[in-house]
């Protein structure tokens, strides 16, 4: 079964540091999700891509994100200077619009751990 | 602006007991979409289910069903002879009538099944 594919599985930093988490999505999917839990938290809504820009980001999406599309195959998301607040489970996400409305596929998380 | 609620924050039962989990939701929309995710202790999100909000019949897919009651605005999540497998934490979420919307998702139930 295809899987969207998450690296690295845990990254520890230090504020202040950029960190990317990069994902590998479904192939022949074509909407791109970042969402975030912090821990013991709900899941919310970092940012959706679709044909190479952001379609929509939430508040907490802000100058010190953003996300990339470099190839055909990976999608980033890149926290510039990251602080404690950022230590959370980040999860990729993708969809196929023609098949119905937003059955998102998730990784299996990448968790930031931020000293 | 979107709303879930799920006002369970744990629940624990014995094995084979049935249990419900509830979900109410909130929109403007007059087309949106539910969904119901399984978070295993393992962290990633398992899709379980999407229903749009013109089809109120109620599902059963194995020991799973669930329950959409627009009246009320509750999609209801049961499990029938839970089995230990089944302690995950239980994400009800919502989205809006296009395909590529963001999930909006509620707080998450955390199930446990005693053996």
């Amino acid at each position: 079964e295809p899987e969207v594919t998450q690296t690295p599985s845990h990254q520890v930093t230090q504020m202040g540091q950029e960190v990317i988490l990069r994902c590998v999505p479904i192939s022949n999917h074509l909407y791109f999700y970042w969402y975030r839990q912090i821990l013991g938290q709900k899941v919310e809504f970092l940012v959706s891509f679709y044909n190479n820009e952001i379609s929509e980001k939430s508040e907490i999406f802000d100058d010190q994100f953003s996300v990339e599309r470099p190839d055909g195959s990976n999608f980033t998301l890149k926290i510039r200077s990251t602080k404690l607040e950022d230590s959370a489970m980040y999860f990729c996400a993708s969809s196929d619009r023609g098949s119905g409305a937003n059955v998102l596929t998730f990784g299996a998380g990448s968790r930031l751990t931020v000293l | 602006a979107q709303k879930v609620t799920q006002a369970q924050t744990e629940i624990s039962v014995v094995e084979k007991e049935d249990v419900t989990l509830d979900c109410v939701y909130e929109t403007r929309d007059t087309t949106y979409y539910l969904f119901w995710y399984k978070q295993p202790p393992s962290g990633e999100l398992v899709f379980l289910i999407r229903r749009n909000s013109f089809d109120e019949q109620n599902e059963i897919s194995g020991r799973y069903s669930w329950n959409f009651q627009k009246s009320t605005s509750s999609f209801n999540f049961t499990i029938t002879a839970s089995q230990v497998v089944d302690s995950a934490v239980y994400f009800c979420a919502l989205s809006g009538r296009f395909g590529n919307e963001k999930l909006t998702f509620g707080t998450g139930t955390r199930l446990t099944i005693i053996p």
